[in-house]
């Protein structure tokens, strides 16, 4: 069965620092990955995805992710973190023809003034 | 403006009273899905329905059930609550996952407590 792991439930970063949260998932065959964000009292919002193609992604608010098919990775970074960051972070997967999008356990990231 | 909408966004009951959450998108999306998160597990699949009238089961459909009697609407039935449904609940749409990279929309959520 698909499976995703978020190394890490909560990480803290200075502001200005970098941003690196960490994702990794069990397929023998890529799948669809994506990151989603939470802010408080809200539902979640596409970061950005992968599908195929290149495999540095950019996203919103200055956030990438590279898929890394050798390390079955799709890690989160930003090279400089702004308050406004600070919220859960999930990565999902779907493998390719199916409906399911398989959630991590998140990831909630603070950021210190 | 694109969005899913669900309601109500809290709701405490007490065991065994039948509720309704309702879920509405507005993007013409032939998938919609239910969540519900809970602290440390993540967001698991309770059903999911590809088209009107096609519904499924998810990973943690026992104590739920759900309609599609039109395109925009999927609304949650708890016939008879019970407090290990006490949770945070999100509907999600998108297009066919069957293209593989149709992100999922989100609701903003309803937070559920059942006494």
């Amino acid at each position: 069965a698909q499976s995703v792991t978020q190394l890490g439930s909560h990480v803290s970063v200075s502001e200005g620092a970098l941003v690196l949260l960490r994702c990794n998932y069990s397929s023998s065959v890529p799948p669809y990955l994506f990151w989603y964000v939470q802010y408080p009292n809200q539902g979640l919002q596409l970061l950005l995805k992968y599908t195929t193609g290149a495999t540095l992604v950019k996203g919103i608010n200055g956030f990438e992710a590279e898929f890394k098919k050798s390390e079955t990775s799709f890690h989160l970074t930003k090279p400089s973190a702004h308050m406004s960051d600070a919220a859960e972070y999930f990565c999902a997967v779907r493998r390719r023809g199916a409906q399911k999008l398989v959630f991590g356990q998140g990831t909630r990231l603070t950021i210190n003034p | 403006e694109a969005q899913v909408t669900q309601n109500p966004r809290y709701l405490i009951t007490v065991t065994g009273k039948k509720l309704t959450v309702t879920c509405s998108q507005n993007m013409n999306h032939e998938y919609m899905s239910w969540y519900r998160q809970d602290p440390g597990l993540g967001l698991r699949q309770i059903y999911y329905s590809m088209n009107v009238e096609v519904t499924d089961k998810g990973d943690v459909p026992e104590g739920y059930k759900v309609s599609r009697k039109e395109k925009r609407n999927f609304p949650l039935i708890l016939e008879s609550p019970s407090p290990n449904q006490t949770s945070l609940y999100f509907c999600a749409s998108s297009f066919q996952p069957g293209q593989g990279n149709s992100p999922l929309h989100f609701g903003n959520g309803t937070r559920l407590t059942v006494t």
